[in-house]
C-alpha cells in the first residue's frame, strides 16, 4: 500500500512568492495534518483537516492556509514568504476514526527554501 | 500547553550497546508516539504506545501514564539505527487535534 504522499520534495522560493504544498493521505485515511519542522527542532503543529473541515490550528500566521479535496489530499499554502518559513513541511495522515489525530503516518515532507 | 521533554539530547553508541531514551511530559495523554527520523527527514513510526509496553523486534517502549513518562529501548544498537528519536504525546488544551513534539535525541552509532 501507497504511504503518504507530499510533492514538490524540494522547492526554492523567493521572499515574498506563495508556495503552494501537497499532500495524499494513506488510502483510508479520512484525517491530514501539516506540520513544520525548522533545523535542529521537533515538528510543529499547522493545520489538522478531518473530513474537509478544519480540526486545529497551530500558532501560525494567517499567511498560512490549508484545504482538503472530497478524496481526502490536502493543500498547505503559503503567502508572502519570508526567510523564516524555510524548512521541512511535514504531511501526516490517520484513520482519524475519533476525529482526532490517532496514530499519524508521516510523508517524506517538501524541503522549502526561502532566498 | 503541554510541555515534553527529551533526555539525553545527544548519545553516542559503539555498535552493539544498548541504549535508553526518555520522555516526559506534563499532562495526562491521550496518545504517544515515538519515532525516528532518517537522515533524508522522514520520519517513521516506532510505536503508538498511550500507555503499557510493546517490543518490536531490537526496540522496546514502556509509557508510564500515570507518572507521565515513556522510555525507548534499543538493544544491540547497530549503525542504521543512528538519527533523531521523537517523542510526540497528545493531550491537554490540543487533545484531539495535535501532536506535540519534543526536541528530540540525537543518536550516533559508530562501527
Amino acid at each position: 500500500d501507497a504511504g503518504v504522499t507530499q510533492s514538490p520534495t524540494h522547492l526554492i522560493k523567493t521572499r515574498g512568492q506563495q508556495v503552494t504544498l501537497r499532500c495524499s493521505p494513506i488510502s483510508g485515511h479520512k484525517s491530514v495534518s501539516w506540520y513544520q519542522q525548522v533545523l535542529g527542532q521537533g515538528p510543529q503543529f499547522i493545520f489538522q483537516y478531518y473530513e474537509k473541515e478544519e480540526r486545529g490550528r497551530g500558532n501560525f500566521p494567517d499567511r498560512f492556509s490549508a484545504r482538503q479535496f472530497p478524496n481526502y489530499s490536502s493543500e498547505l499554502n503559503v503567502n508572502a514568504l519570508l526567510l523564516g518559513d524555510s524548512a521541512l513541511y511535514l504531511c501526516a495522515s490517520s484513520p482519524g476514526l475519533a476525529g482526532g489525530p490517532g496514530e499519524l503516518f508521516f510523508g517524506e515532507g517538501s524541503r522549502l527554501t526561502v532566498l | 500547553g503541554i510541555q515534553v521533554e527529551q533526555s539525553p539530547p545527544d548519545l553516542i553508541l559503539q555498535e552493539g550497546a544498548n541504549s535508553t531514551l526518555r520522555c516526559n511530559f506534563s499532562d495526562s495523554v491521550n496518545n504517544l508516539q515515538w519515532f525516528h527520523q532518517n537522515p533524508w527527514g522522514q520520519l517513521i513510526n516506532l510505536f503508538y504506545i498511550p500507555s503499557g509496553t510493546k517490543q518490536n523486534g531490537r526496540l522496546s517502549a514502556t509509557t508510564v501514564a500515570t507518572e507521565r513518562y515513556s522510555l525507548l529501548y534499543i538493544s544491540s544498537s547497530q549503525t542504521t539505527d543512528s538519527g533523531v528519536y521523537f517523542c510526540a504525546v497528545e493531550g491537554g488544551d490540543q487533545a484531539g487535534t495535535a501532536l506535540i513534539f519534543g526536541k528530540g535525541t540525537t543518536l550516533s552509532v559508530s562501527s
